[in-house]
């Protein structure tokens, strides 16, 4: 069955750096889009990034915009997200979701499914 | 920005109809989807394309789009109905939540 699970996440100071990664099993990882979705604690969901099944074509949220890189291994099915400058406001559970159809242009409307995610926590 | 707007909080008694709603500028005109997150667990699609089910979604589940509104309704609410719900839609290559309404099913 589809499987995404992250990692990575932890406890990390202002102006520091992590890397999450989301590991994909359980269908052709290279054939899709993939994004990341976060949510800080006790609030709503926020889009992050998201990237093509190419990698060639991605896109971020002005709030990560300049920080964060997406990025991705076909060969190892995994999914990445290189956190930089990080800011206590980027606390949050950070999910890797996949769009929902193979070999898109553009990614679909919806996510499905999501990871289980990771938490990261920014503080001093 | 584009924004999408959601009640806080809707109440139902079990077996009644549950609606909530999600507004936006001319929301009518793209697709939305809507998310169901019990508590301490990951997001869950149960409406995408305004109005369609994914498998394993139960029929009561359903959702409609026009306007500037989109609503999930869900009929016959039960007590595991109960989670927060967000929608969604894309907006210039941007994904948009709502902020999400909490569903108390009482």
């Amino acid at each position: 069955q589809v499987k995404l699970v992250e990692s990575g996440g932890g406890l990390v100071k202002p102006g520091g750096s992590l890397r999450l990664a989301c590991a994909a099993s359980g269908f052709t990882f290279g054939d899709y889009y993939m994004s990341w979705i976060r949510q800080a604690p006790g609030k709503g969901l926020e889009w992050v990034s998201y990237i093509s099944d190419s990698g060639i074509n991605i896109n971020y949220a002005d709030s990560v915009k300049g920080r964060f890189r997406i990025s991705r291994d076909n060969a190892k099915s995994s999914l990445f997200l290189q956190m930089n400058s990080l800011r206590v406001e980027d606390t949050a559970i950070y999910y890797c979701a996949r769009d929902p159809k193979p070999k898109q242009l553009v990614p679909s409307d919806w996510f499905d499914p999501w990871g289980q995610g990771t938490l990261v926590t920014v503080s001093s | 920005s584009y924004e999408l707007t959601q009640p806080p909080s809707v109440s139902v008694s079990p077996g009644q109809t549950a609606s909530i709603t999600c507004s936006g500028y001319r929301l009518g005109d793209k697709y939305a989807s809507w998310y169901q997150q019990k508590a301490g667990q990951s997001p869950v699609l149960v409406i995408y394309q305004d109005i369609k089910r994914p498998s394993g979604i139960p029929e009561r589940f359903s959702g409609s789009n026009s306007g500037n509104t989109a609503t999930l309704t869900i009929s016959g609410t039960q007590a595991m109905d109960e989670a927060d719900y967000y929608c969604q839609a894309w907006d210039s290559s941007t994904a948009i939540f709502g902020g999400g309404t909490k569903l108390t099913v009482l």
